[in-house]
């Protein structure tokens, strides 16, 4: 049974702590994505990676890095959290080809930065 | 304008009846189309897709797509409580990012 594993269910984190989020997909997928959910606002693009160590930025990239130095884990990385981060975020993959359609996801981290 | 809009919901339905779940959208470059289901506290899974106009039956879910009006729908045939969950249209323009609508909330009731 193919798999997007995210590393934790919920965290609790204080404002201004770094945050490392973990993603692994043991589908052999080229492309990974990171992407928050918030109630309203559906799913918004972080940043996503087409390749090991590439990445692109996606819609809100704005206090998120991300790292890919395998294939198969992708971290998203908030380098000082605030409050507005507050959300869930959803870890997919996608095999390589013309487009992005068949995305797997993972079972998302519910993130509280207080 | 957003991109992507779908009715939040959230829709009430029997169990065995017909549901219709509906999404517009403005950009006309798109040609993917997709549904996902999300039950709570899980994530996305792929459920139908459909390339350009048509439309695309698998078991009790047809989604339909109509280019012209920018509208695309999925309907459930004999819905069942197993259906309950928040359906997210999805759409793409050749090898891009995937938009997202924000879903509609679905309940079935016995």
């Amino acid at each position: 049974d193919v798999k997007v594993t995210q590393s934790s269910r919920y965290l609790v984190k204080r404002t201004g702590e770094k945050v490392f989020l973990e993603c692994v997909q043991d589908m052999d997928h080229e492309n990974m994505f990171w992407y928050r959910q918030d109630p309203g606002l559906g799913l918004r693009l972080i940043y996503f990676s087409y390749d090991v160590k590439m990445k692109e930025k996606g819609d809100i990239p704005e206090g998120y890095s991300v790292s890919r130095e395998k294939k198969e884990r992708f971290s998203l990385i908030l380098e000082s959290a605030s409050t507005n981060q507050t959300s869930m975020y959803l870890c997919a993959s996608s095999p390589e080809g013309p487009t992005n359609e068949k995305l797997f996801f993972g079972s998302g981290t519910q993130l509280s930065v207080l | 304008q957003k991109e992507v809009e779908q009715d939040p919901g959230p829709l009430s339905v029997p169990e065995g009846a017909i549901v219709s779940l509906n999404c517009t959208y403005s950009n006309s470059a798109f040609q993917y189309f997709m549904w996902y289901r999300q039950y709570s506290r899980k994530g996305p899974e792929l459920l139908m897709y459909t390339y350009s106009s048509g439309n695309k039956e698998d078991g009790r879910f047809t989604a339909q797509v109509d280019k012209s009006s920018k509208y695309i729908s999925l309907f459930i045939r004999d819905s069942q409580p197993s259906d309950s969950a928040t359906y997210l249209c999805a759409m793409s323009a050749s090898r891009d990012k995937v938009i997202f609508g924000p879903g509609t909330s679905l309940s079935v009731i016995p």
